[in-house]
C-alpha cells in the first residue's frame, strides 16, 4: 500500500521569500511517480510538478522545484520568491507506474495550507 | 480548450436521498476518475472508468456507483445518502496511456442534511 505524509498542517511565509513544503512517502513499488498539486479556495486541483522515481534530475517548473531524496523517501516542494497568489492548500500525491492499466489511482496526503503574508 | 467540467457546483440533499453528479472530461481524454475530498482531508479515490467500464475501485461501498458514456463523460451516483457523504467530489480525466496527465475539475460540493 502507498502512503503520503505531510506533517505541516499550515505555514505562514513572507512574500518574496522561498518556502519548502514537506512530503514523505512509503511504497513497496519499484516504479512510481510523485506529484504536487495546488488547491485554491475554488476547489480545483492544479498540477504543479511531477517527479518519476527513476528520473536522474530533480524536477523544476518555473518557480517550483522538487527536492527528491529517494533514499529518505522524501519529495519536498520548493517555491521560490513566493507571491500572494501562492496562498492555497498544497497536496503531495503518488502513483504506481507499474500496472496493467496504464492509469493508476493517485494517493494523496492531507495537505499543507500555505499563507503568504504581504 | 475546455478543461474538466463538473455539474452542479453545489448541491444540498437530505439523508437517505440519491444524488447524481456529472463530469465532462478534457478534450482528448478518455479516462475519468472520481475522488471524494472530505473537509480538511486529501482526496480519496472512488473509482475509475475507461471504455465505459469500471476499471479500478477504491474502498467505497456499493452505494457509490458510476457510469461512463460513449462520449467519455461520466456520472457518479450515490444512493441512501449519509451525513458522512458530505464532501467535495472531484472528477479527473486523463489520456488512455498517459500516467501523469491528470486534469481535475473544480468539483461538486455536496452537503447532506
Amino acid at each position: 500500500a502507498q502512503k503520503i505524509t505531510q506533517t505541516q498542517p499550515g505555514m505562514f511565509v513572507q512574500e518574496k521569500e522561498a518556502v519548502t513544503l514537506d512530503c514523505t512517502y512509503d511504497t513497496s513499488d519499484p516504479s512510481y511517480g510523485l506529484f504536487w498539486y495546488k488547491q485554491p479556495s475554488s476547489g480545483e486541483m492544479i498540477f504543479l510538478i511531477y517527479q518519476g522515481s527513476y528520473d536522474q534530475q530533480n524536477a523544476t517548473e518555473g518557480r517550483y522545484s522538487l527536492n527528491f531524496q529517494k533514499a529518505r523517501k522524501s519529495a519536498n516542494l520548493v517555491i521560490s520568491a513566493s507571491q500572494l497568489g501562492d496562498s492555497a492548500m498544497y497536496f503531495c500525491a503518488m502513483i504506481n507506474l507499474i500496472s496493467n492499466f496504464g492509469n493508476e489511482k493517485l494517493t494523496f496526503g492531507t495537505g499543507t495550507r500555505l499563507t503568504i503574508i504581504p | 480548450d475546455a478543461g474538466v467540467t463538473q455539474s452542479p457546483t453545489h448541491l444540498i440533499k437530505t439523508r437517505g436521498q440519491q444524488v447524481t453528479l456529472r463530469c465532462s472530461p478534457k478534450s482528448g481524454h478518455d479516462t475519468v476518475s472520481w475522488y471524494q475530498q472530505a473537509l480538511g482531508q486529501g482526496p480519496q479515490f472512488i473509482f475509475q472508468y475507461y471504455e465505459e467500464e469500471e476499471r479500478q475501485r477504491g474502498n467505497f461501498p456499493d452505494r457509490f456507483s458510476g457510469h461512463q458514456f460513449p462520449n467519455y463523460s461520466s456520472e457518479l451516483n450515490v444512493n441512501a445518502l449519509l451525513l458522512g457523504d458530505s464532501a467535495l467530489y472531484l472528477c479527473a480525466s486523463s489520456p488512455g496511456q498517459a500516467r501523469y496527465g491528470y486534469t481535475f475539475g473544480s468539483g461538486t460540493r455536496l452537503t447532506v442534511v
